[in-house]
Order: C-alpha cells, then sequence, then structure tokens
C-alpha cells in the first residue's frame, strides 16, 4: 500500500508564480517528512524537511508546510525559476530505517 | 567529494543471466540501501545496511540479495533477473538511518532484463 501519495503526476507554473507540490500520507506514526528533487539521469537530492513537531520550515525560496490533522504536507516554491524543474518525491519517516517515498510530481517552470 | 557511486548506469541483460549492480561511497556512512524507481510507484527500499555484516530487508527484497563486508560498499545482486525487475534502481547513504536529511543517492542504474 502507498502510505505516502502525491496525486498530481505534473505541475506547471510560470516563472516567477509560486509552485505549490502537495503530498498525502495515511500513517499516524510517521514523525519526520522530507522533499527530494531529482534532475533527469541523477539521483534524488535531499531538498528540505521537516519535524512533526512542528508546522512550517523555510529554507530560502522553498517553505514546507505540515498539518498533522489533515496528514498533509505542500512544498511551497517561490519565486519559481526555470532551474527548478524537476522530479519532487515527498517522503516520511517513522524512525530507524523505515521511510516512504510518494510517486513524485514533475515540476515544469516555463520561463 | 561527497559521493556515491553506482556502476553500471545502464545495463541490458538477458533473464537468468546472473549480475550486480556495485555501490560506493567514500563518506563513512554507516547506512546504505538500495531503491527501486517505477513510474508511479515513487522509490521503493529493496535492502538496507545498518552497517557492516547487517543487512535486512527493505519492501520489496524478492529477488534481490546484498552484502556488506566492507563499510564503503553495497553491492546489489540479482541471482536470476527477470522482467519485472527491469527498472530504475538507486543506491543511498547516510550517517544515521532515523534521519535522513544527509542522505546522498547514486546517479541511478537503468536496468533492462529481457
Amino acid at each position: 500500500d502507498q502510505q505516502v501519495k502525491q496525486n498530481s503526476p505534473s505541475l506547471s507554473v510560470q516563472e516567477g508564480r509560486i509552485s505549490i507540490l502537495n503530498c498525502d500520507y495515511t500513517n499516524s506514526m510517521f514523525d519526520y517528512f522530507l522533499w527530494y528533487k531529482k534532475y533527469p539521469a541523477e539521483g534524488p537530492t535531499f531538498l528540505i524537511s521537516i519535524s512533526s513537531i512542528k508546522d512550517k520550515n523555510e529554507d530560502g525560496r522553498f517553505t514546507v508546510f505540515l498539518n498533522k490533522s489533515a496528514k498533509h504536507l505542500s512544498l511551497h516554491i517561490v519565486p519559481s525559476q526555470p532551474g527548478d524543474s524537476a522530479v519532487y518525491f515527498c517522503a516520511a519517516s517513522k524512525g530507524d530505517n523505515d521511510m516512504r517515498f510518494g510517486a513524485g510530481t514533475r515540476l515544469t517552470v516555463k520561463p | 567529494e561527497a559521493q556515491v557511486t553506482q556502476n553500471p548506469r545502464y545495463l541490458i541483460t538477458v533473464t537468468g543471466k546472473k549480475l550486480t549492480v556495485t555501490c560506493s561511497q567514500n563518506m563513512n556512512h554507516e547506512y546504505m540501501s538500495w531503491y527501486r524507481q517505477d513510474p508511479g510507484l515513487g522509490l521503493r527500499q529493496i535492502y538496507y545496511s545498518m552497517n557492516v555484516e547487517v543487512t535486512d530487508k527493505g519492501d520489496v527484497p524478492e529477488g534481490y540479495k546484498v552484502s556488506r563486508k566492507e563499510k564503503r560498499n553495497f553491492p546489489l545482486i540479482l541471482e536470476s533477473p527477470s522482467p519485472n525487475q527491469t527498472s530504475l534502481y538507486f543506491c543511498a547513504s547516510t550517517l544515521i538511518g532515523p534521519r535522513w536529511t544527509e542522505a546522498f543517492f547514486g546517479q541511478g542504474t537503468r536496468l533492462t532484463v529481457v
């Protein structure tokens, strides 16, 4: 079963606008959430994370929001840049080893 | 430069012919793991290793073997590959298991089994 879901396979936004990528999870035991970014022909690279004791974490243009009651997190990119075009994976962890990934969302930022 | 190196990057093989995908990291990380990426399914963990000689199954271990004889290396072995193992494989390493903020991934190995 997919415990982490990214229901939008793709997203297209205009350069300079906000990109919002969404992620839902089903297991309330998850206590740490991460976003990874993946360019073609490369491995995923860590982008930003958030602990379940927080509801927001910001790093430059990237902000992750966590809504525990809704079991939902989102990644906001403001302003979006063409170099942000990539596949974004949401991941959730509940301790040693047990990290689950979503299916990914392909973001395209148009100039 | 900190990195995880996988080889080969691309591989086409025939059903039943044993193959090994190598993974090596230069960061002295204890924790290493293998994932496969399939369309619509994201990254699914195959096997992981907490340290030398310590390995365990992930979510989709069937048809795979691993070994961890040295800290830096974590090869993935397909004893008798089948077409359903056609996938994109990633090796990853991190200092400590629970918190993956510093997880490093290899560039991936695209395997096709015909």
